[in-house]
């Protein structure tokens, strides 16, 4: 089976703009989490998606919100970039428990 | 609230140099505990999942254990293949809360030739 993936893998963006990221889990999972890591945070939870309902959302500003799609496909959108943004952007697909991640979309703020 | 801490940060041995990480948890009910590898720039990759004490999991040359507090990855003879950061995590929440994991800090390991 393909792996999560992840688009972009890489992007940059300034202060004040909003952007999308995508999730395409493996085929037959219809959990997506979304998780952010940076440096002085570590990994930390965002939201979960289960059959187009958020399950789950951790401890984030509004800005942040996702979506996930008929087809279990997910996206993420933060608007109103801000420097603190910038980070990796992992997404995880699961099936019994066990979260499988993508490889991530670098998001730089400048 | 649940909390999971890795130890030590950092770790450099040396080819074939054996040794352990360690996971400490604080969960209200454990429901497992899962440890992955994560290279530089990537997505975390899966390793083992425990899901109660005593139970023990081997995948080439590394050993996960878990007791009623902690969980252990034992690295037997290492190469230097294997450096990368390890991560534990555990579900954190209740069981109705699907898929959240609590994730510690990581053990970046180094493996010296």
């Amino acid at each position: 089976k393909a792996g999560v993936t992840q688009t972009p893998r890489y992007l940059i963006k300034t202060r004040g703009q909003q952007v999308t990221l995508s999730c395409s889990p493996i085929s037959g999972h219809r959990s997506v989490s979304w998780y952010q890591q940076t440096p002085g945070q570590g990994l930390q939870f965002l939201f979960e998606y289960f059959s187009e309902t958020q399950r789950n959302k951790g401890n984030f500003p509004g800005r942040f919100s996702g979506r996930q799609f008929s087809n279990s496909r997910s996206e993420m959108n933060v608007s109103t970039l801000e420097l603190g943004d910038s980070a990796l952007y992992l997404c995880a697909s699961s099936a019994r428990g066990v979260q499988f991640f993508g490889p991530g979309t670098r998001l730089t703020v400048l | 609230e649940d909390q999971v801490t890795q130890s030590p940060e950092a770790l450099r041995l040396q080819e074939g140099e054996s040794s352990s990480l360690n996971c400490s948890y604080t969960v209200s009910g454990l429901r497992g505990l899962f440890w992955y590898r994560q290279d530089p720039g990537k997505g975390p990759e899966f390793l083992f999942t425990l899901y109660s004490a005593g139970e023990e999991k081997e995948k080439e040359r590394l050993k996960a254990t878990l007791t009623k507090k902690e969980s252990f990855l034992h690295i037997t003879a290492p190469k230097p293949e294997d450096s990368a950061t390890y991560l534990c995590a555990v579900p954190a929440g209740p069981e109705t809360s699907g898929s959240r994991l609590t994730f510690g800090e990581g053990t970046q390991l180094t493996v010296n030739p």
